[in-house]
């Protein structure tokens, strides 16, 4: 059974920082891009960052260039998403969907989602 | 990038019937437009992709069309599983977009 499940979220200051994982199970992790998306509270789906199975293409949100990194390592089935110099529009619900195999644009499984609160 | 207008936000209907919810893109994406359902407590559920494509596991009841500018999600027959909100997508370039959803609710 295919899981993804996210941590390191919480509460941070605006302007701090904050890394998320996702623990990937249940497939070949290695084989698969991966996605992050956001969902800020009472708002609809809003695509992050994507990081191709292999890291060779890395794709970023104009919202959050420069400032969100993506990453991931094979060998601990886990993808990151570390995130520097917060601001309160970053407040979401922030979700790891793994990439269908042939197109990496669409994400065929979700995790539950980590919230990140960015507040003074 | 390509702007995704989704329609209506906001569709009442009973188990049995069956509804439409459309996305236009604003720009051209040729078929590469994805579904998504988000139910509380489950996580998020692909579909359709590339237009009319249905993922694994979703009901025959589903179905997309269009292509271009137009996508139309139409589910017949309406379950109660189905009540849910929907999202689109387009799926041929980056940034990746997302439609602003549509809460599907029980009449």
């Amino acid at each position: 059974e295919v899981q993804l499940v996210e941590s390191g979220g919480g509460l941070v200051q605006p302007g701090r920082s904050l890394k998320l994982s996702c623990l990937a199970s249940g497939f070949t992790f290695s084989n698969y891009g991966m996605n992050w998306i956001r969902q800020a509270p009472g708002k609809g789906l809003e695509w992050v960052a994507s990081i191709s199975s292999s890291s060779s293409y890395i794709y970023y949100a104009d919202t959050v260039k420069g400032r969100f990194t993506i990453s991931r390592d094979n060998a601990k089935n886990t993808l990151y998403l570390q995130m520097t110099s917060l601001r309160s529009e970053d407040t979401a619900l922030y979700y790891c969907a793994r990439s269908v195999i042939t197109i990496a644009a669409i994400s065929d499984y979700w995790g539950q989602g980590v919230m990140v609160t960015v507040s003074s | 990038d390509v702007q995704m207008t989704q329609s209506p936000s906001y569709l009442a209907a009973s188990p049995g019937e069956s509804v439409s919810i459309s996305c236009k893109a604003s720009k051209s994406i040729n078929t590469y437009l994805a579904w998504y359902q988000e139910k509380p407590g489950k996580t998020n559920k692909l579909l359709i992709y590339s237009g009319s494509t249905l993922q694994s596991g979703t009901p025959s009841r589903f179905s997309g069309s269009g292509s271009g500018t137009d996508f139309t999600l139409t589910i017949r027959s309406l379950e109660p599983e189905d009540f849910a909100v929907y999202y689109c997508q387009q799926h041929n370039e980056y940034p990746l977009t997302f439609g602003s959803g549509t809460k599907l609710e029980i009449k």
